[in-house]
């Protein structure tokens, strides 16, 4: 079973350009989550997909990050325009269930904001 | 060896010893606590969870401890292998996060020397 695929690996972008990230669930999962790990701290909630309906988004830090989950299937992340305080790894993850509890990680995608 | 949170974030042990991750977390009415290990360039890997009904749980060379009064929570690998080299995240199912999503920890960075 494929697990949880994120695209690009990695980003390099200048301050003020657009970036989006790709996250691919594993089949089946309804709940989808994006989470990021900035400058080396912890890793903060972003926002929560049940489906293609958007649960809870109040770790989305600001109107720049706009996250879209169309379909129920894959979903994506749009940084725009881009700050430096955005450098980070984005993470994405899937669950079967709500709880928001066992989640699956992708690998990430290392943004670089420079 | 052991580390405490986020005051000592790099643990060292000597490959076959027994390692020991400490992390507290804030919240005494969080019900479900989990370990994630991430290495380099992948996400973070599930390890082992426990909920606060329970103090103790055992896994392959992994046991979590949960210590509600105090609100502590350790992670212990016995005969640490070089593979165990990666950095440790705690997260915990908090009424701050709504229950709905994990609070994670800055993480641990263990480092196994042959």
């Amino acid at each position: 079973e494929a697990g949880v695929t994120q695209f690009p690996s990695h980003s390099v972008i200048e301050k003020g350009q657009t970036v989006t990230l790709r996250c691919d669930p594993i089949s089946g999962h309804d709940n989808l989550y994006w989470y990021r790990r900035v400058m080396g701290k912890e890793i903060k909630f972003l926002l929560h997909f049940v489906k293609e309906s958007k649960q809870d988004e109040s770790g989305m830090p600001n109107n720049r990050f706009l996250a879209e989950r169309t379909g129920g299937t894959y979903s994506t992340l749009k940084v725009q325009p881009a700050e430096l305080e955005d450098s980070g790894v984005y993470f994405c993850a899937s669950s079967p269930d709500p709880s928001g509890e066992k989640l699956f990680f992708g690998s990430g995608t290392q943004l670089s904001v420079l | 060896g052991e580390s405490v949170g986020l005051h000592l974030p790099t643990l060292s042990v000597q490959e076959g010893d027994n390692s020991i991750i400490n992390c507290a977390y804030s919240n005494s009415a969080s019900d479900y606590f989990i370990w994630y290990k991430q290495e380099s360039g992948k996400g973070p890997q599930f390890i082992i969870d426990i909920r606060s009904n329970m103090d103790k749980r055992q896994g392959q060379r992994v046991t979590v401890l949960l210590n509600k009064t105090v609100k502590h929570l350790s992670l212990q690998i016995a005969a640490t292998q070089p593979g165990d080299s990666a950095v440790y995240f705690c997260a915990e199912n908090s009424p701050r996060g709504g229950y709905n999503k994990l609070i994670f920890g800055a993480g641990t960075r263990l480092a196994v020397h042959p």
